[in-house]
């Protein structure tokens, strides 16, 4: 079985620019997440779907950060303008529907590291 | 969700087992206690997870105390790639939110 798949592994900008994260979770997983992990801290939930809806986006911050999963498939995370305190790494999970098999179980992707300069 | 306590950091020698801790003095009835684990640039791995049973798969085994106010993750027999950051997390099962702490940093040397 294929994991949850992330582009790229590393990106370098400046501050103000734009960028974006690609996400692949694993096929027929039907819930997505991006976490946010600093270094030396855990990962922080930026938002959760569910299929193509939004099912948490507490902490994302909406006024630089947006999120979309169209066709309830590949995930995009998007940063405009990135800001200094932006650089982390940015994981994407995917787990099954509840009450499946394994349902509880989130996958991670390896991250994409961003550094903002 | 419950907050967990777990120390920074532990080391461990290779082949020895590795006993976790992780306290949870105020988790509910229905909450679930997940370990996952993180080793260095790679994402967060699913490790186990247990309500008030013990629990042994293939990686590790989690023994949560009668009153469920703490546990502790062993694995077995440590080798050089269970270093990693290990989170002790509790969550209800209807409930995908995982709520990651700092974990403990667990350095398993030869």
């Amino acid at each position: 079985e294929a994991g949850v798949a992330q582009s790229p592994r590393y990106k370098i900008i400046e501050k103000r620019q734009s960028v974006a994260f690609w996400c692949n979770p694993i096929s027929g997983h039907a819930t997505l997440y991006w976490y946010q992990q600093i270094l030396g801290q855990g990962p922080k939930l930026l938002i959760q779907f569910q299929n193509n809806g939004v099912v948490d986006d507490s902490q994302l911050p909406k006024d630089r950060f947006s999120a979309e999963r169209l066709k309830g498939v590949d995930s995009t995370l998007k940063i405009q303008p990135a800001k200094l305190e932006d650089s982390a790494v940015y994981l994407c999970a995917s787990s099954a529907t509840l009450g499946e098999r394994d349902s509880y179980e989130q996958y991670f992707g390896p991250g994409t590291r961003l550094t903002v300069t | 969700d419950a907050k967990t306590t777990q120390p920074p950091s532990m080391d461990c020698a290779e082949g020895r087992a590795a006993n976790l801790p992780c306290n949870h003095s105020t988790i509910s009835g229905n909450e679930y206690v997940y370990w996952y684990r993180q080793i260095h640039s790679q994402g967060p791995q699913y490790i186990i997870h247990g309500l008030k049973n013990n629990e042994t798969n293939e990686m590790a085994s989690l023994i949560i105390t009668e009153d469920r106010k703490s546990s502790t993750l062993i694995l077995p027999h440590a080798t050089l790639r269970d270093t990693a950051v290990y989170y002790c997390i509790v969550r209800v099962p209807n409930d995908y939110k995982l709520s990651f702490g700092a974990g403990t940093t667990v350095t398993v040397r030869a």
